[in-house]
C-alpha cells in the first residue's frame, strides 16, 4: 500500500538557517504529492502540491520537487522564520476517486530568534 | 469561499451523552471526509462521503456515525463514548477527480470526553 515516511522530529534551527525536511514515500502509479502545516491548536492548511514528476510546487518561500526517480519530495526554505514554526505533514493521494489522504508522521519545527 | 468550517470548536461530553459534530463547505467539492487526530499523531481517515454516499470506513467503532445530508453539509453523530474518543476531528473536502489540486481542511472540533 501507500506509505510516507518523513524525517523525524523535533527540529530546531535559529532565524534565517536553511530549512530541509525530508519525505520519502512508497506508491503505485503516480500519486499527487502536498506539504500540510499544522500551527499550535488549528487544523491543517496546504502549503504546497505537486501533481507529477519534476513539479516544483512552492509557497511563503517553501518550496519542494517531486522527484520519481528518488520517490522524494523534501521539503526546502532559504531563510526560516520564527513565524513558521509548525508541525509539518507530507502526504500523498492517489488519482482515482476521493481517497485517503496518506500521511507521514509529522516534523516538529521550532525557529528561535 | 475557500473554507471549510466546523462547529463547535471545542466539545466536552459525558459518556452517556449524545452530541454532533458539524461541518460544511461551499467550493462544490463532492467529496469530503473526517479525520481523527491524537496529540502529536497525524490525521487518521474514518470516513469518506464521495456524492453524498459513504465510500470508505475505516472500520469506525458504531459510536460514530457519519451522515451527509446534502453536498455542502458532513455531520458526525456522536453516542456513548470513551475517554479514548478525546482528540481533534478534523473535516476535509476535495473534488472527486483531480484530488491533486488539494485537499480543504476545516480549522478541527476539540473533543473532550469526560
Amino acid at each position: 500500500g501507500n506509505s510516507v515516511t518523513q524525517m523525524e522530529g523535533p527540529v530546531t534551527l535559529s532565524e534565517e538557517a536553511f530549512l530541509t525536511i525530508n519525505c520519502t514515500y512508497t506508491a503505485t502509479g503516480y500519486p499527487s504529492l502536498f506539504w500540510y502545516v499544522q500551527y499550535p491548536g488549528e487544523g491543517l492548511q496546504l502549503l504546497l502540491k505537486a501533481t507529477k514528476a519534476d513539479d516544483k510546487g512552492s509557497n511563503k518561500g517553501f518550496e519542494a520537487t517531486y522527484r520519481k526517480e528518488t520517490t522524494s519530495f523534501h521539503l526546502e526554505k532559504g531563510s526560516v522564520q520564527v513565524s513558521d514554526s509548525a508541525v509539518y505533514f507530507c502526504a500523498l493521494s492517489g488519482i482515482q476517486g476521493a481517497q485517503k489522504l496518506v500521511f507521514g508522521q509529522g516534523t516538529r519545527l521550532t525557529i528561535n530568534p | 469561499d475557500t473554507e471549510v468550517t466546523q462547529t463547535p470548536k471545542h466539545l466536552v461530553m459525558g459518556m452517556t451523552n449524545k452530541k454532533s459534530l458539524k461541518c460544511e463547505q461551499h467550493m462544490g467539492h463532492r467529496a469530503m471526509y473526517w479525520y481523527k487526530q491524537k496529540a502529536k499523531k497525524p490525521p487518521e481517515l474514518m470516513f469518506v462521503y464521495s456524492y453524498e454516499k459513504l465510500s470508505i470506513n475505516e472500520s469506525v467503532p458504531s459510536r460514530f456515525s457519519p451522515e451527509c445530508p446534502n453536498s455542502s453539509l458532513l455531520n458526525l453523530h456522536l453516542h456513548a463514548l470513551q475517554p479514548e474518543d478525546s482528540a481533534l476531528y478534523l473535516c476535509a473536502s476535495s473534488q472527486v477527480r483531480g484530488t491533486g489540486k488539494g485537499y480543504t481542511f476545516g480549522s478541527g472540533t476539540r473533543l473532550t470526553v469526560v
